[in-house]
């Protein structure tokens, strides 16, 4: 099935460290979504974005819509045990009514 | 308020048998998305339904399938089950498709 590019695949950072990770697509999207899952549960969204070059933060996240649409950077400052999960972006294009979803990328927070 | 539900959590089903899992959307929301989660191939869209209305279905066997009712509610049902459908079951609502989606904590399948 289609996935999305993410990387890194995994990560073991520091508590406190920023952490960054991205997305890329050969398509463009009008809408990306940012989600944390954990083991057994289902994703829970992050952050939103509808526009081209929009930055929008939720507490210590940060995530951007890439200028060409094709892709999307999600940013967490100063880590904390509990950023432990795995991070999916998602990308929809207007009229699809379906997201494709990134390969995700699994954080490692060491106390 | 309320966020997605879906029943039941868990499943253990035999091969040949069929299944049907259910998706209470958060209220309001009249969108709602099915996807399956495998290790293999991660998330991957099953079908979308607004207002009753199927607007896409992603390449799975005609075995799955779904269906909303007025009260946005859905369901989907696999037939003829096979080892191949263990998977997180994913159930998504939102007021549209092209906004914010909300995940349920899904329903795990088990086929034996």
């Amino acid at each position: 099935g289609q996935q999305l590019n993410q990387s890194p695949q995994s990560m073991f950072i520091q508590e406190g460290e920023d952490v960054s990770m991205n997305c890329t697509s050969s398509s463009i999207f009008n809408t990306w979504l940012w989600y944390k899952q954990d083991p057994g549960e289902g994703p829970v969204l992050l952050i939103a974005l509808y526009k081209a070059g929009e930055l929008t933060s939720n507490g210590r996240l940060t995530a951007q819509f890439g200028i060409t649409r094709k892709d999307s950077f999600l940013n967490i400052s100063a880590s904390i045990p509990s950023d432990v999960g795995i991070y999916f972006c998602a990308g929809l294009t207007s009229g699809t009514y379906k997201y494709i979803f990134g390969t995700g990328t699994r954080l490692k927070v060491l106390a | 308020k309320a966020g997605v539900t879906q029943t039941p959590r868990y499943l253990i089903k035999t091969r040949g048998q069929q299944v049907t899992l259910s998706c209470s959307p958060i209220s309001g929301h009249r969108s709602v998305s099915w996807y399956q989660q495998t290790p293999g191939q991660g998330l991957q869209f099953l079908f979308e339904y607004f207002s009753e209305t199927q607007r896409n279905k992603g390449n799975f066997p005609g075995r799955f399938s779904g269906r909303q009712f007025s009260n946005s509610r859905s369901e989907m049902n696999v037939s003829t089950l096979e080892l191949g459908d263990s998977a997180l079951y994913l159930c998504a609502s939102s007021l549209d498709a092209a906004i914010e989606a909300f995940f349920g904590q899904g329903t795990r399948l088990t086929v034996v």
